[in-house]
């Protein structure tokens, strides 16, 4: 399968514990996203990299939240001291942006679960 | 901010019905727009797309979704649905001058009775 995995699929912790998922995007996309959603809702913003480079975070994005793309290829996405608050499904897609152009589509990832116990 | 509206949120529906499912979107200037599915247990999959040209857009498995820039509407439809067609169905805009981002409407549940 040559679309986003994510890994891992469900996670499972303990309330102040930190926590991290790995995102592999299609290997040829420059962009690279993280959504997160929750239930009833739909996904929402919070950050992107081209390539290595993190260039928007989402104030949803608060300070206990890390996000690499250390080689511009896969990503990490960092929670320290998780709290309740964090349970929801974490999303990774990527695109390939060509130039200056905004025409681009999103592949997702099936999301790492996360729920804080 | 951007912001998308769908407007139903759960839709139950016999087989061979038709389909429309409404978005509405807030930006006023130019939109790139799309639809995503996701059915149970899977990811979410790019229906269709508008970036620019012809407003009535053509998707896959029968979908097909008309941009109305007056209305700022992107509806989907589907002339006759089958019961395969059951899952959840996102619409998504991202502003031209921001493609940096995807926004999601709240999503429309879509349940296909046999």
């Amino acid at each position: 399968d040559t679309g986003v995995s994510q890994n891992p699929r469900h996670k499972i912790t303990k309330r102040g514990q930190n926590v991290t998922f790995r995102c592999d995007p299609i290997s040829e996309h420059n962009r690279l996203y993280w959504y997160r959603q929750t239930l009833g809702q739909g996904p929402e913003f919070l950050t992107y990299f081209q390539n290595e480079a993190q260039l928007e975070k989402s104030r949803l994005l608060s300070d206990r939240f890390s996000a690499e793309r250390p080689k511009g290829s896969f990503s990490t996405l960092e929670i320290q001291r998780t709290e309740q608050g964090d349970s929801a499904m974490y999303l990774c897609a990527s695109s390939l942006v060509r130039g200056r152009s905004g025409n681009t589509e999103a592949f997702f990832g099936q999301g790492t679960r996360l729920t804080v116990v | 901010a951007q912001s998308v509206s769908q407007h139903n949120h759960h839709v139950i529906l016999s087989e061979a019905a038709s389909l429309e499912l409404g978005c509405n979107y807030s930006y006023g200037g130019t939109v790139n727009l799309f639809w995503y599915v996701q059915y149970p247990g899977q990811h979410l999959q790019l229906l269709l797309k508008y970036f620019s040209g012809d407003p009535l857009v053509k998707g896959i498995k029968g979908f097909e979704a008309e941009f109305i820039k007056s209305k700022f509407s992107f509806n989907l439809r589907k002339p006759s649905v089958q019961w395969s067609d059951t899952a959840e169905y996102f619409c998504a805009v991202n502003a031209q001058y921001n493609f940096n981002k995807f926004y999601f409407g709240s999503g429309t549940k879509l349940n296909v009775k046999p």
